[in-house]
């Protein structure tokens, strides 16, 4: 499996302000993910990153909110933009295994909004 | 409906017991079927796959029943190091995203 660093692994920040979350992996992959997981709840897709387009976001999340860069096949970024305290969260990458569909996951970003 | 629904528990249950998880799926197109592994304050990890043929994996067996629209995940032998929250996954044919279950928490007791 790939290995994925995420960086940062946590903050602290203030309403209004913005964070970008980085994602590395140590092999090319076609598709990256990102996930929200909140305070004791299970993992929401956010958007499917593809290098060369546009991110696809799933239903409830718009881009001015989150926006992602995919420059190119090992690398990504996820902001949360003009935070709120709702947007406090963990927040995973994840890319895809490439035999069933399985997916490998980031250690995560644990974002607290004050 | 949700896409995918397991008992949350929690499951305490004493070192060296047999404990099964449960999970059902909505979508009857439903193609691949993972059991994933959260440990506390850390990312999820695949424990397994899930094949119509069921398999087995040293004290751990998933199997699924298309017909019936359901995953399990069975643990013999339970250690201490199992206490952890069980993910169902779901993909959909055709989707390339994975839908998770809400988790079953385990917590094995000396």
């Amino acid at each position: 499996s790939a290995v994925i660093s995420q960086k940062p692994s946590r903050d602290i920040c203030q309403r209004g302000t913005s964070l970008t979350i980085q994602c590395q992996v140590d092999s090319q992959v076609t598709m990256m993910f990102w996930y929200r997981q909140q305070p004791g709840q299970s993992l929401t897709l956010i958007a499917t990153a593809n290098q060369g387009s546009e991110a696809t976001y799933e239903s409830g999340f718009v881009i001015d909110k989150f926006p992602i860069s995919r420059p190119n096949l090992t690398f990504s970024t996820l902001t949360v933009s003009n935070m709120s305290p709702e947007d406090s969260s963990i927040y995973l990458c994840s890319v895809e295994g490439g035999v069933g569909y399985e997916q490998y996951f980031g250690p995560g970003t644990r974002l607290t909004v004050t | 409906r949700k896409e995918v629904e397991q008992d949350p528990g929690p499951f305490n249950v004493p070192e060296g017991a047999t404990v099964a998880f449960n999970c059902t799926y909505s979508n009857s197109a439903s193609q691949s079927f993972f059991w994933y592994r959260q440990d506390c304050r850390k990312e999820p990890k695949l424990l397994m796959s899930v094949y119509s043929s069921g398999n087995e994996d040293g004290r751990f067996t998933a199997q699924l029943n298309r017909a019936s629209q359901y995953i399990s995940l069975l643990i013999r032998d339970s250690k201490l190091s199992d206490s952890a929250t069980y993910l169902c996954v779901v993909i959909r044919t055709g989707a390339n995203n994975l839908f998770f279950g809400t988790g079953t928490r385990l917590t094995v007791i000396p």
